[in-house]
This record gives structure tokens, C-alpha cells and sequence, in this order.
């Protein structure tokens, strides 16, 4: 079975500020994808980043990056230059990827408030 | 290009109600899931579909609840009857591929009374 923590449940940064949200994750499979999403308080989820458990470079989408680290089971997501509209829930995920289709694990995520 | 797109986005209904909730995902997609979110289990995988087939529905509740997916461009998911405890927010999101992204539509904010 696959698990995802995320341990911090909100966060204050100021607008401007790197933050660094925090992941972990655990499974038996050797094919996982990691996602990163964002739900503001519209409710949507949006997609924001990937990581392929075999990608051997960190995946980067403009201010968003994920600091992938296998070996410790995390794959934390950071946000440079923060902004006011950055502020959402952040939702870990997972899913395997040497099988067929699979759904998404998720975390519990982590409530962002970015301060002006 | 049009995202996942559901339907009602808000619906409230009585207790023992039938409800049926919609999703059309992404053209080319070939995998759709359905969601649902909670205060207290956060988001959970029901059910999900892969070329039109159901693969795994070990997520769905109980026997109240049942999807299909017709064809490549409709899916529902069915609640027959509600009770209050159903109450949550229901995603369909879609993906291309065993390791594609997926993409999720906006919602049914769903209130039974």
C-alpha cells in the first residue's frame, strides 16, 4: 500500500520568501510518479508538478521545483519568490506507473498563507 | 483545449434521493477516476476507469454508489439512495497513459439533507 505524509498542516511565509513544503512518501513499487497540486479556496485542483521515481533530474515548472530524494522517501515541493496568489492547499500524491492506470494516493496536505 | 468538465457543480437534495453526478474528460484521454474529498478522510479514490472499463471500484462506499462509463466521453457516478454522511466534494479527473498526469475537473459540491 502506498502512503503519503505531509506534516506540516499550515504554514505563514512572507510574500517574496522560498518555501519549501514538505513530503514523504511509502511504497513497495519501483515505478511511482509523485505529483504536486494545488487547491485554492475556488476548490479546484490544479496540477503543478511531476516527478517520475527513475527521472534522474530534479522536475522544475517556472517557481516551482520538487526536491526529489529517494533514497529518504521525500519529494518536497518549493516555491521560490512566493506570492500573494500562492496562497492554497498543497496536496502530495502518488501513484504506481509500472502497472496499468492507477489512481492517486494523496496527503493530507498542507494549508499555505503567504503574508504581504 | 476544454478541461474535465462536471456537472451540476453544486447540488443539494434530500435524504434518499437518487443522485447522479456527471463528468466529460479531456478529449484523448483514455483513464478517468472519480474523487472525493472530505473534512475528515481528505481525498479519496472511489473508482476508476481505463478505456471505458471499470479496474478498480474497491474505493466506492457501498452498494448506494455505482459509475459507468458508456463511452470515451461520459461517465456517472451514481448515489441511489443519499444520506447525509455522502456530503462532500466530488472530483473526475482524467489522464493519458498508465503514467500520465491527471487532470481534474472542478468539482460537485454535493449536500444531502
Amino acid at each position: 500500500a502506498q502512503k503519503i505524509t505531509q506534516t506540516q498542516p499550515g504554514m505563514f511565509v512572507q510574500e517574496k520568501e522560498a518555501v519549501t513544503l514538505d513530503c514523504t512518501y511509502d511504497t513497495s513499487d519501483p515505478s511511482y510518479g509523485l505529483f504536486w497540486y494545488k487547491q485554492p479556496s475556488s476548490g479546484e485542483m490544479i496540477f503543478l508538478i511531476y516527478q517520475g521515481s527513475y527521472d534522474q533530474q530534479n522536475a522544475t515548472e517556472g517557481r516551482y521545483s520538487l526536491n526529489f530524494q529517494k533514497a529518504r522517501k521525500s519529494a518536497n515541493l518549493v516555491i521560490s519568490a512566493s506570492q500573494l496568489g500562492d496562497s492554497a492547499m498543497y496536496f502530495c500524491a502518488m501513484r504506481d506507473i509500472g502497472g496499468g492506470a492507477d489512481g492517486l494516493t494523496f496527503g493530507k496536505g498542507t494549508h499555505l498563507i503567504i503574508q504581504p | 483545449d476544454a478541461g474535465v468538465i462536471q456537472s451540476p457543480r453544486h447540488e443539494v437534495t434530500e435524504m434518499g434521493q437518487e443522485v447522479t453526478l456527471r463528468c466529460k474528460p479531456i478529449s484523448g484521454h483514455n483513464s478517468l477516476f472519480w474523487y472525493r474529498q472530505t473534512m475528515m478522510r481528505g481525498l479519496e479514490l472511489l473508482i476508476y476507469f481505463n478505456n471505458n472499463v471499470p479496474i478498480d471500484d474497491s474505493g466506492m462506499p457501498e452498494d448506494r454508489f455505482s459509475a459507468k462509463m458508456p463511452n470515451a466521453s461520459f461517465s456517472t457516478l451514481k448515489i441511489q439512495p443519499s444520506e447525509p454522511r455522502d456530503s462532500a466534494v466530488y472530483f473526475c479527473a482524467s489522464s493519458f497513459g498508465q503514467a500520465g498526469t491527471q487532470y481534474f475537473g472542478p468539482g460537485t459540491r454535493l449536500l444531502v439533507l
